[in-house]
């Protein structure tokens, strides 16, 4: 059974810095590329981060460019997401998620219950 | 690209037949996701390739394109399929959802 555990949420000050973990099991995970996608409170989904199954390449959405850096780690069956000067609208869940094993396409098949973010002072 | 999805909420009873659209700000082929989310959980894949039908999704929901308009079409609503719905495009990056669409009881 595919599994994704996001953890790392929590409440952090504006300008702080958090890292996201996203365990994965049940998949060959080295064979897959995966996502971080975030929903703000009462909001729609908001398309993060994409990394491919190798760290051949990596996507960043406008909003986080620059300031958040996704990362793998096959060996651990893991995804990060380290964010670093954490502003308020980025208060959200964040999910972990599968994309589809055809490496053309972008949609995610499996996703991870998520971890809340809070930016507050 | 932008993906304009309509209505924003819509009320419906079980056995009815409701239509959700979503259209895209240019050719996307048929790079299109469907996914629904229910409260607290994390989203499910419905529909992929604007037509696919993913393993495991009963047969009442199905999906169209026209050009930059795509559907999803839930036949014979069931009281499992009050939620909230989100189309997205996959077909390059940065990916981008629709803004969503809150199915309700009537």
């Amino acid at each position: 059974e595919v599994q994704l555990v996001e953890s790392g949420g929590g409440l952090v000050k504006p300008g702080g810095s958090l890292r996201l973990s996203c365990a994965a099991s049940g998949f060959s995970f080295n064979s897959y590329s995966m996502q971080w996608v975030r929903q703000a409170p009462g909001q729609g989904l908001e398309w993060v981060s994409s990394i491919h199954s190798a760290s051949t390449y990596i996507f960043y959405g406008d909003s986080v460019k620059g300031r958040f850096t996704i990362s793998r780690d096959n060996a651990k069956n893991s995804l990060y997401l380290q964010m670093n000067s954490l502003r308020a609208e980025d208060t959200a869940v964040y999910y972990c998620a599968r994309e589809t094993a055809n490496n053309l396409l972008h949609y995610c098949d499996y996703w991870g219950q998520g971890t809340l973010v809070t930016v507050s002072s | 690209i932008q993906m304009t999805q309509s209505p924003s909420s819509v009320s419906a009873s079980v056995g009815d037949r409701v239509t959700i659209t979503c259209r895209a700000s240019q050719a996307i082929s048929t790079s299109l996701a469907w996914y629904q989310q229910k409260p607290g959980k994390g989203p499910q894949l419905l529909i992929y390739g604007a037509l696919s039908l993913q393993s495991g999704v009963p047969s009442r929901f199905s999906g169209s394109v026209s050009g930059t308009e795509f559907t999803l079409t839930i036949s014979g609503l069931q009281p499992e399929d009050f939620a909230t719905y989100y189309c997205q495009q996959d077909y390059n990056f940065p990916l981008t959802f629709g803004q969503g669409t809150r199915l309700e009881i009537k």
